[in-house]
């Protein structure tokens, strides 16, 4: 399973955009990055995914490099309830499963 | 809404008997669901993938005759912990794949809380 770095943690005003960075240099081509991000004692929450090109919804914008080996998830307007530990997964093409790391916690601040 | 939901979200049990956590997915038929363990300030933990009418592949280090999966229908997985201990506290979260396919979502379910007491 192809393995993803973040940084453990990170602060971000309220208001602001958050740029969460996620390395994934051993990614194979086939294999799509998913975000998730999960508040205290809750299920993790789907937020985006994607394979090679640059996807936006209603949460968050997904930015891939070209060479696939890393991505950052942008919050465009972090609130305090963005407070949240936020995981990188790389999903494994055959099985589909995702194995999660130790992903980084964001504390949005007033 | 939650499309993925499990039930109890919380159960206290004593050493020695067994409990059973469900995992239902709601508006979709799932083939494919997941159940991972989540100790206090650390990650989620795969424990094992489950498929509709065959048997759970379980990953390494994870006891199949403790955590008993059944996965009967589309819609329903089943967690048994089985002669349960302290050690078994945790929270338990499952998963599901709506559709087959890298590109596809999957959905998680609220968590389950374990007290063995």
């Amino acid at each position: 399973d192809a393995k993803t770095t973040q940084p453990p943690s990170m602060d971000c005003a309220e208001g602001r955009a958050a740029n969460l960075p996620c390395n994934h240099s051993t990614i194979s081509g086939n294999e799509y990055v998913y975000w998730y991000r999960q508040i205290h004692s809750q299920g993790p929450q789907y937020i985006i995914h994607g394979l090679k090109n640059n996807e936006t919804n209603e949460m968050a914008s997904l930015i891939i490099t070209e060479d696939r080996k890393s991505s950052t998830l942008i919050l465009p307007h972090a609130t305090l309830r963005d407070t949240a530990v936020y995981y990188c997964i790389v999903r494994n093409y055959n099985t589909d499963k995702l194995i999660f790391g130790t992903g980084t916690r964001l504390q949005v601040f007033p | 809404g939650a499309v993925v939901s499990q039930h109890p979200s919380w159960v206290i049990c004593k050493s020695g008997t067994s409990v059973k956590i469900e995992c239902r997915s709601l508006d979709f038929q799932a083939t494919t669901m997941f159940w991972y363990r989540q100790f206090p300030k650390q990650s989620l933990m795969l424990m094992a993938t489950s498929n509709e009418g065959s048997k759970a592949t379980y990953e390494q280090g994870v006891e199949k005759d403790k955590f008993l999966i059944n996965h009967a229908s589309l819609t329903l997985s089943t967690l048994t912990v089985t002669s349960a201990h302290p050690e078994d506290s945790s929270f338990y979260i499952c998963s599901a794949i709506r559709d087959r396919g890298p590109g596809n979502t999957i959905y998680f379910g609220e968590g389950s809380w374990l007290t063995v007491v």
